[in-house]
């Protein structure tokens, strides 16, 4: 049960694009379509943005998808916005339980 | 609406226990998967547990195994945590979640805190 890989920031402008990838193994990522992604802002509770590798929640914007090749899921962010710095998290089916990510803080420049 | 709430945080000494409790409202609870999640102070997620509409597959993190328990009452709308043998590195808020395409439901957490 180690905890998938994610950078630990990233950055971009308002506007631009940005992509958080997620690394994990055949045992997880790799092996099941049920990857999901979570906004989480400062003191507040975690959201769900993506479930699925790539299903987007009623009311997520669709500036928010995500995919996957082999053992690395991606959430992509277009025309990113102040409201989107927070931290993100990627979790994954792994057989017995979930596995999330170590989280990685979005700065909007 | 919608709606999970945790309770039963609190602070208690090393090797202690504690029972959290999550009282669903608003949906089916008896035709969803739960689980538990919890947040050290300024770090990450961890998923802790999960246990399936029914009562059956039930799974845990190796981190709690054989020292934490999930149980859910159908009947009352409510899954529980029985945390047994704390220590010091299981302070974190804990959140319940509903578990179908994703954990798209989430409480907003009760804080378990142990330290002598």
């Amino acid at each position: 049960q180690s905890a998938l890989t994610q950078p630990r920031s990233v950055s971009g402008s308002p506007g631009q694009s940005v992509t958080i990838s997620c690394t994990g193994t055949s045992s997880d990522v790799g092996g099941y379509n049920y990857v999901s992604w979570y906004r989480q802002h400062p003191g507040k509770v975690p959201e769900l943005m993506i479930y699925d590798v790539s299903g987007r929640p009623s009311g997520v914007p669709d500036r928010f998808s995500g995919s996957k090749s082999g053992n690395t899921a991606s959430l992509t962010i277009s025309g990113l916005q102040a409201e989107d710095e927070a931290d993100y998290y990627c979790c994954s089916y792994a057989g017995s339980g979930l596995v999330f990510g170590g989280g990685t803080k979005l700065t909007v420049l | 609406e919608v709606q999970l709430v945790e309770s039963g945080g609190g602070l208690v000494q090393p090797g202690g226990s504690l029972r959290l409790s999550c009282e669903a409202s608003g949906f089916t609870f008896s035709t969803y998967s739960m689980d538990w999640v919890r947040q050290a102070p300024g770090k990450g997620l961890v998923w802790v547990s999960r246990i399936k509409s029914d009562g059956s597959g039930i799974s845990y993190a190796d981190s709690v195994k054989g020292r934490f328990t999930i149980s859910r009452d159908n009947a009352k709308n409510t899954l529980y945590l029985q945390m047994n043998s704390l220590r010091v590195e299981d302070t974190a808020a804990y959140y319940c979640a509903r578990d179908y395409q994703g954990l798209a439901v989430w409480g907003k957490g009760t804080t378990v805190t142990v330290s002598s």
